[in-house]
């Protein structure tokens, strides 16, 4: 299968700062990446789409200038949580895909203290 | 909207055959996927099934998607400690193969 790494798996901020969150595709060139969130004991919801080279798209109801998404290459695809706040203390799990095949990252478990 | 439905905990006995349901909207749907979550990890792609499938058998999966009633479940044979985890049915939605989540089956195998 596909090999995704996504870092860091686990990080600590305090209130206000900014996390970047790294996606990279290692083994294929991934068309779209998608940015999942998962709070405890539920589904993912997806947060934003993003083809590269190209802007995001973002679901209702998730702030653009709050989750900024990079996706410059093929390869690499950032979500930055600016100003964070401890409601966005969560799961993100990024899954870039190629045809339709959809894989996952092991996730970012973000706590904003 | 659309939703994609699943029953939440499954306790099963090692060894035995457990089996994992779940419900979809979305008729033009063309991939339906079946995702494992083991405790704080991303999500393992375990199958999917094409929509134009009844059955798909990969080792001890096997996955039936029953299109009519838009009902897709999953089937584990002998299952094994390791099977203990959350697994996800999900549906390819639209044009950009963005996913929908179901809410997950938490199954956790007995020794």
């Amino acid at each position: 299968g596909a090999v995704v790494s996504q870092h860091p798996s686990r990080v600590i901020c305090k209130s206000g700062t900014s996390v970047k969150i790294e996606c990279r595709s290692l083994d294929f060139q991934a068309t779209t990446m998608f940015w999942y969130r998962q709070f405890p004991k539920q589904s993912l919801m997806l947060m934003a789409t993003s083809n590269e080279g190209s802007k995001a798209t973002y679901e209702q109801g998730v702030e653009k200038d709050k989750f900024l998404i990079n996706h410059a290459s093929l390869t690499l695809s950032t979500l930055t949580v600016t100003s964070a706040h401890p409601e966005d203390s969560s799961f993100y799990i990024c899954s870039p895909t190629w045809g339709y095949e959809a894989f996952f990252g092991q996730g970012t478990r973000l706590t904003v203290v | 909207g659309e939703d994609v439905e699943q029953s939440l905990f499954l306790s099963v006995r090692e060894g035995d055959s457990s089996v994992i349901n779940c419900t979809y909207t979305d008729s033009s749907s063309t991939y339906l996927y079946w995702y494992k979550q083991e405790p704080g990890a991303g999500l393992q792609l375990l199958t999917y099934i094409f929509s134009n499938m009844d059955m798909k058998q990969d080792q001890r999966l096997t996955v039936l998607l029953n299109k009519k009633d838009k009902h897709l479940s999953l089937r584990i044979a002998d299952t094994q400690t390791g099977d203990s985890a959350i697994y996800f049915c999900a549906e390819r939605k639209g044009g950009n193969n963005r996913l929908a989540f179901g809410k997950g089956n938490q199954v956790v195998v007995i020794p």
